[in-house]
């Protein structure tokens, strides 16, 4: 069975720190993956797509890598701001055989002290 | 404005009846998902569909139904026969199944 794992599971830091959020995943073969964002209450907000032929992708103050042969990704958060306190997801979609649809980490709890 | 249109955002239901959730996206995507997310537990796949009158069952389709008679549309039913369904609700899109994947706000349903 496919599982993806993000650790911390809670993370608290002052604002204005660079932050890095891990994901791993237990199955190389992948399509994509894809990181979220989710507030209180609400649903998710798409970062950033990677997909298995890439290494990285940019936007903004945030910056995804994938290594698909060590099974991990992380989410890079630039000068981290009140504002980014939310839930971050990472979600896997593989290729191999079952049914379509991401797999998804249990997310990692952010805040951001003022 | 294009997007995922989720409603209601809160629904309440009593113990043996069936509720049915909407989704509607104007995306033009083909693929369409619902999951479920719990306190302390990833999203899980209950049903997916990636092209009209054609869906699949995720990993938790048991006491719950779809449909997919447009493209735009893929509403959820919870039936009697799911035990616990008190729970959030989401809908996603993608262009195809292999695409970036786009969430709607969620329904979260309470069993009253």
């Amino acid at each position: 069975k496919q599982e993806v794992t993000q650790i911390p599971a809670a993370l608290s830091v002052p604002e204005g720190e660079n932050l890095v959020l891990n994901c791993s995943f237990t199955d190389s073969a992948i399509y994509n993956l894809q990181w979220f964002r989710q507030d209180p209450g609400k649903g998710l907000t798409s970062l950033l797509l990677i997909q298995s032929s890439q290494r990285e992708q940019t936007s903004g103050r945030l910056n995804a890598s994938l290594d698909k042969s060590s099974g991990r990704s992380t989410l890079y958060i630039a000068a981290s701001q009140p504002g980014d306190s939310a839930t971050y997801l990472c979600a896997v979609l593989y290729s191999g055989g079952g049914a379509d649809g991401l797999t998804f980490g249990k997310g990692t709890h952010l805040i951001i002290q003022p | 404005d294009g997007g995922i249109t989720q409603s209601p955002k809160y629904l309440f239901r009593k113990e043996g009846q069936n509720v049915t959730l909407s989704c509607e996206q104007n995306l033009n995507h083909d693929a369409m998902y619902w999951y479920r997310q719990d306190p302390g537990q990833g999203l899980r796949l209950i049903y997916y569909s990636q092209i009209v009158n054609d869906f699949q069952k995720g990993d938790i389709a048991e006491g719950y139904s779809v449909s997919r008679e447009k493209k735009e549309s893929f509403p959820l039913t919870v039936t009697s026969a799911q035990k616990n369904p008190t729970a959030f609700y989401l809908c996603a899109s993608s262009i195809m199944s292999q695409g970036e994947a786009f969430f709607g706000q969620g329904t979260r349903l309470t069993v009253v």
